[in-house]
């Protein structure tokens, strides 16, 4: 069973569109992350959510938007997508925000 | 701002040798360090953790070592396998944060 799923893993859209990733974890955490990483290969935190509340909330657009809908589920939302959000995005779980956290395989976003 | 740096993009190292993986970091204020191995098309692996009280920590072959004046840490593996063929990431946390920064992350390629 895999701990921390993501959905789509590969999502090749055009300019302009809106499209959302999906991630879920079993571990039964309290805390989950949504992390981007660029083509210089930098992981850079985007989002965090302890218990349904978001604590993390970098420097980021509005265009992009977290969903948590449960403790086990952070989706992102994006709109209006541009050639800059092409990049690795992955999302994480851990018992608490100092703990090791445990990561999805990503989902590798291309804007055409 | 990167406070975790990891300067060395890659390193080649032959089977049974010793690995020496490398991070920087900036701030005095981090606590507790973390690895994580990464493999293609995966996401990051927990691999160590050291905190600030100690100087080392090892688990089977792989070794931490902390040097706080030089805010430096080191990742040693030994023997290296083909198997740990992968991008090692180090990442950071202060106590006053709840979020961990990540190095860039260096590519080791161990040669049979």
């Amino acid at each position: 069973d895999t701990a921390v799923s993501q959905t789509p893993k590969y999502l090749v859209t055009q300019m302009g569109n809106d499209k959302s990733i999906k991630c879920e974890q079993n571990l039964g955490h309290d805390t989950m992350y949504w992390y981007k990483q660029d083509s210089k290969k930098f992981l850079k935190i985007m989002f965090s959510y302890n218990n349904k509340e978001l604590i993390i909330n970098e420097t980021v657009p509005n265009r992009f938007s977290p969903k948590s809908p449960d403790k086990a589920h952070l989706n992102l939302h994006i709109n209006s997508l541009e050639l800059g959000d092409s990049a690795v995005y992955f999302c994480a779980s851990s018992q608490g925000t100092k703990e090791t956290q445990y990561f999805g395989p990503g989902t590798r976003l291309l804007v055409l | 701002d990167q406070q975790v740096k990891q300067n060395s993009p890659s390193l080649s190292v032959q089977e049974g040798r010793i690995s020496i993986l490398n991070c920087d970091y900036t701030n005095s204020m981090f606590d507790y360090f973390l690895w994580y191995k990464k493999y293609p098309a995966e996401g990051p692996t927990f691999l160590i953790s050291i905190s600030s009280i100690k100087d080392k920590n090892e688990d089977g072959r792989f070794t931490v070592f902390l040097n706080k004046s030089a805010k430096h840490l080191s990742l040693h593996i030994v023997p290296s396998q083909p198997g740990d063929s992968a991008v090692y990431f180090c990442a950071a946390s202060a106590p006053t944060g709840n979020q961990f920064y990540f190095g860039t992350g260096t590519s080791l390629t161990v040669i049979p």
